[in-house]
Parts: C-alpha cells; sequence; structure tokens
C-alpha cells in the first residue's frame, strides 16, 4: 500500500505571493490533518479534513485554508505569504480522524521557503 | 485555547534505563493525548494514544499514564534502546483544536 505523499517536496516563494500544497493519502484513509513544523515554534495543528468536511481547525489566521476532495486528496492553501510562513508542512491520514485511538501515518512533508 | 507544556526538553539515559517524559495541558475539555517520536530528519510517527476515559495504556516497552484531575500525562518507556533516541511530542486535543508540546529530545547512551 503507498504511503501519503505531498507534493511539492519543496518550495520556494517570495512574500504576498500564495501557494498551494497536495496531500493524498493513503487509499482508505478518509481524515488528512495539516501540520506546521518550525525550529521555533515546534509542531502546530492546522487542521482536519474528513469526508470533505472541516473538522477541526487550530488557531492560524485566515490566510491558511484548506480543502479536500472526494478522493480524500486534500490541499492546503496559504495566501499573502510572509517570512514566517517558511516552515516544514506536513500532513497525516488515518482512517477515521483525530480522537479515535488507530495509527495515523504522516507524509514525507513540504519545506517551504518566503524570501 | 490548550496550552501544553512538556518537560523536560532533554534528557539522556543509559541503555536499559527508563525514561518518563512530562506533559500538563490547560483545557479541562481536552479528551484526546497522542504522542510523537520523530527521528532526526524524518517525519513524526504516531506511537502512542489515550483518550481521557482510560488512565493508563500499554504497548510493549511504552505507556501513557494520564490523571485528568491534575491535568497532567507522562510517556514511559521501559529498557530504552538507542534506537529510541529521538524527539517525542505530546499533544493534548479537545473539540476542535489540538496542541503540541515542545518536543523532548531523548538520547539513549548504548
Amino acid at each position: 500500500k503507498a504511503g501519503v505523499t505531498q507534493t511539492p517536496r519543496y518550495l520556494i516563494k517570495t512574500r504576498g505571493q500564495q501557494v498551494t500544497l497536495s496531500c493524498s493519502p493513503i487509499s482508505g484513509h478518509r481524515s488528512v490533518s495539516w501540520y506546521q513544523q518550525t525550529p521555533g515554534q515546534g509542531l502546530q495543528f492546522l487542521f482536519e479534513y474528513f469526508s470533505e468536511t472541516q473538522r477541526n481547525k487550530g488557531n492560524f489566521p485566515g490566510r491558511f485554508s484548506g480543502r479536500q476532495f472526494s478522493n480524500s486528496r486534500s490541499e492546503m492553501n496559504v495566501s499573502t505569504l510572509e517570512l514566517g510562513d517558511s516552515a516544514l508542512y506536513l500532513c497525516a491520514s488515518s482512517t477515521s480522524g483525530l480522537g479515535v485511538v488507530e495509527t495515523q501515518y504522516f507524509g514525507p512533508g513540504t519545506r517551504l521557503l518566503v524570501l | 485555547g490548550e496550552n501544553v507544556e512538556q518537560h523536560p526538553s532533554t534528557l539522556s539515559v543509559q541503555e536499559g534505563d527508563s525514561a518518563v517524559i512530562k506533559c500538563t495541558y490547560s483545557d479541562s475539555a481536552s479528551n484526546y493525548f497522542p504522542w510523537y517520536k520523530q527521528e532526526l530528519g524524518k517525519r513524526p510517527q504516531l506511537i502512542i494514544d489515550i483518550r481521557s476515559n482510560v488512565g493508563e495504556k500499554k504497548d510493549q516497552r511504552i505507556a501513557v499514564t494520564l490523571n485528568k484531575t491534575a491535568k497532567h500525562f507522562s510517556l514511559h518507556i521501559t529498557e530504552t534502546q538507542p534506537e529510541d533516541s529521538a524527539v517525542y511530542f505530546c499533544a493534548a486535543s479537545g473539540d476542535n483544536d489540538m496542541r503540541f508540546g515542545a518536543g523532548t529530545r531523548l538520547t539513549v547512551k548504548p
């Protein structure tokens, strides 16, 4: 079974631009969660989608948005990029989502650098 | 909102010893507490989790305990091995948000 995939793996953008990141979950997984990881702020939860609906949302500004498609693939979008958005963006998939005791699998991440 | 504190930030143990990492949370509505292991340069792995209706859960050499009254939960690793060396993150999740601890860098010396 293929693992969680994320594209692109690396991205360089400039301030003010927008970016779209993609996450393909493991086949059969309906939940996709997104996280931001930086050396300064550590791991932070962005949002979780389950069956095309946003179920949970972390404390991030409205510039961060996401969606999930009927095939469970998810995208996150960051508009009006700021230097502080430079980070590793991780997605993770699971069958039933956050709060359910089961295994969750992470993708390799997309490393975003904002110049 | 939720605030999660994790201690210690670094922990060094001898192979075969036990390691304990503690986290406290602030939101009494939190009901799900996962632990993640992240080896250097790799993606995080969910290693164990516990819900608020359970006080303890064990999986081979790792265990997690939860004290809802005191709002703290702990990760216990017994018989540590060099491959346990990694950064460990705790997290607490409620109805909407999930907050992570700052991480503990565990080093197991052979």
